[in-house]
Order: C-alpha cells, then sequence, then structure tokens
C-alpha cells in the first residue's frame, strides 16, 4: 500500500500568488491533516477534515482554505502569500478524526515564497 | 486538543548516554502521542499512551504517562547515532515544540 502522498514536493512562488497543495491519504484512512512546519519549529495544525467534514481549525488566517474530496483525498490553498508562509506543509492521515493509531504524514511540499 | 509544552529544547549526548524529554501539559490529557522527525525528514508516530501511570517500552525506548496525565516522558537508554532527531509529543491535534537530539559517536 502506498503511504501519504503530497504533490508537489517543492514549490516556489510569488507573493501575492495562490498555491494549492494535494494530498492523498493511505487507503482506508478517513481523515486527513494539515500542517504547517517552520524550521525548527513543532508542526502547526492548520485542518482537519474527516469524511469530508472539517473537524478542526488551527490559529491561521483566512487566506488558508481546505477541502476534502469523496475519495477522502484533501487540497489545501492559500491565498495572497506572505513571505511567511514559506515552509513544509505536512498532510497527515488517520483512520479516524481522533487519531487513536496515530497520525501518518507525507513527505511534505516544501513552499518558498519570493 | 490541549498546548503541551516540551523541554528540553536542544539535548547533546555522547553515544551511549541515556536521553529523556518531557512533555508537560496544565490541564488533562485525554493521551499523549510521541513522534520522531529525523533531520530532513518528516514526523514518524512512535507510541500513544492513554492510561493514568501508563508505561510502554519500544527496545531502548520508554514512554511513560503521569498519573495525573498532565505529563509524559520519553527515555531513551544508551543512545545511538541513529536515535538523531527530534522527538515530539502531541495531543489530539497540536504538538510540542520538539527536542531536538544530536548524538555525538
Amino acid at each position: 500500500d502506498a503511504g501519504v502522498t503530497q504533490s508537489p514536493t517543492h514549490l516556489i512562488k510569488t507573493r501575492g500568488q495562490q498555491v494549492t497543495l494535494r494530498c492523498s491519504p493511505i487507503s482506508g484512512h478517513k481523515s486527513v491533516s494539515w500542517y504547517q512546519q517552520v524550521l525548527g519549529q513543532g508542526p502547526q495544525f492548520i485542518f482537519q477534515y474527516y469524511e469530508k467534514e472539517e473537524r478542526g481549525r488551527g490559529n491561521f488566517p483566512d487566506r488558508f482554505s481546505a477541502r476534502q474530496f469523496p475519495n477522502y483525498s484533501s487540497e489545501l490553498n492559500v491565498n495572497a502569500l506572505l513571505l511567511g508562509d514559506s515552509a513544509l506543509y505536512l498532510c497527515a492521515s488517520s483512520l479516524e478524526g481522533d487519531s487513536g493509531y496515530g497520525y501518518t504524514f507525507g513527505s511534505g511540499t516544501r513552499l518558498t515564497v519570493v | 486538543g490541549q498546548q503541551v509544552m516540551q523541554i528540553p529544547q536542544y539535548q547533546h549526548v555522547q553515544e551511549g548516554e541515556d536521553f529523556t524529554t518531557y512533555c508537560n501539559s496544565s490541564t488533562t490529557l485525554s493521551n499523549i502521542q510521541w513522534y520522531k522527525q529525523r533531520p530532513g525528514g518528516h514526523p514518524v508516530f512512535l507510541i500513544q499512551l492513554v492510561k493514568s501511570g501508563e508505561v510502554k517500552k519500544q527496545k531502548r525506548l520508554t514512554f511513560q504517562f503521569g498519573e495525573a496525565k498532565k505529563n509524559s516522558s520519553l527515555h531513551i537508554t544508551a543512545t545511538q547515532t541513529t536515535d538523531v532527531g527530534t522527538y515530539f509529543c502531541a495531543n489530539k491535534f497540536y504538538f510540542g515544540s520538539g527536542t531536538k537530539l544530536n548524538v555525538k559517536p
């Protein structure tokens, strides 16, 4: 079985642009969570989706949005990019919303805003 | 989810020495999870603790959950260079800031 896959792996965008990041969870996992990780810090929670509904939202501005599709894959959108949005964006999948079995992370998308 | 605080931020040890990282919360936690992130990698789930006073072992790693379910620890016995990385505790959606472990051969 494939693990959590994220695309693209790397991305360079200009300030003010919009970006869409994609995530496919492990087969059978119905929950997807998005995290932002700045170098030297822990993953910061952005969103969690379970069965296509938003289950949790972290302390991020409205420029950040996400959705989950019927096949449980997910997209994270960030509008009006700022330099401070440069980070590793991690997607994590789990069987259920409350990850009793732990989150499985993808390798992430490295976003650089210039 | 509850915010969790981790100490220390960094730990440098000689290979063969022990290592401990601590995770603390001001409120009772439903559970605590531990993850390891190697340099340049992504977090990898190690274990979940749920019960008060729970202790679990994975080879040289020992995980404890406090009696009040407000703190947890990860102890590594006789560190090896393969233990290098950042160790995070997490509760529900929220991750601690991590302890970065460096092991000198």
